[in-house]
């Protein structure tokens, strides 16, 4: 199993340019998130979708779109994009257990630069 | 929403001494308690979790302890080793399914 895999590992993007940012896991996990990595700020979610067909937003959503095409795909999609977007950005997928547990497994992560 | 803060924002360390990072959360509904450890450049990776009916766990040279009354947890890390160096953050499940928050995040620097 590849787990969780993510496309482009590098970007660099011009102010106003749009961009896709492509995540999929290979481990039937029901739920995906999107989050951005900024030095001192930890990780902060921007979108989740808990199950195929429903997406909700985090603590950073403005400026960004996402959208569950699967049940293994979840993309994240910046519309126009500023140099506040400049960031690590990470998904990852869990799956609830019967202990009640939610443990999340990540993606390598995308290191987008807008100029 | 959750908010957990943890400290501290850096560590410094001798190989062989222990360690100790501290996090408090807010949401009293708050179960679930997962340590991740970042690598440079790498992925966050989970190390330990802990869920609310339980105050301890332990697993090789690392622990974590959970006090629910006061709102925190605590990652231990003894015997510490060079390639314990990393980005330590941790984490909280609220209310909402499934939603991790997470902390500031703790670099720890084990010194040979």
């Amino acid at each position: 199993n590849a787990g969780v895999t993510q496309t482009p590992k590098f970007q660099v993007l011009k102010t106003g340019q749009s961009m896709t940012l492509q995540c999929a896991q290979d481990m039937n996990h029901n739920s995906m998130y999107w989050y951005r990595q900024d030095p001192g700020m930890g990780l902060r979610l921007i979108y989740y979708s808990a199950s195929e067909g429903t997406t909700d937003k985090g603590e950073v959503p403005n400026g960004y779109n996402v959208s569950r095409l699967n049940k293994r795909e979840f993309s994240l999609r910046l519309e126009s994009a500023a140099p506040s977007q400049t960031s690590v950005y990470f998904c990852a997928s869990s799956v609830l257990s019967s202990g009640g547990t939610d443990t999340q497994y990540f993606g390598p992560g995308t290191r987008l630069t807008v100029l | 929403g959750e908010n957990v803060e943890q400290h501290p924002s850096t560590l410094s360390v001798q190989e062989g001494d222990s360690a100790v990072i501290k996090c408090t959360y807010s949401d009293s509904a708050s179960n679930y308690f997962p340590w991740y450890k970042q690598e440079l450049g790498k992925r966050p990776q989970l190390i330990i979790d802990i869920r609310s009916n339980v105050g301890e766990k332990k697993d090789q040279r690392i622990a974590v302890t959970l006090n629910k009354t006061a709102k925190h947890f605590s990652l231990h890390i003894t015997e510490t080793q060079p390639e314990d160096s990393a980005v330590y953050f941790c984490a909280a499940k609220g209310r909402e399914y499934g939603k991790l928050t997470f902390g500031q995040g703790t670099i720890l620097t084990v010194h040979p």
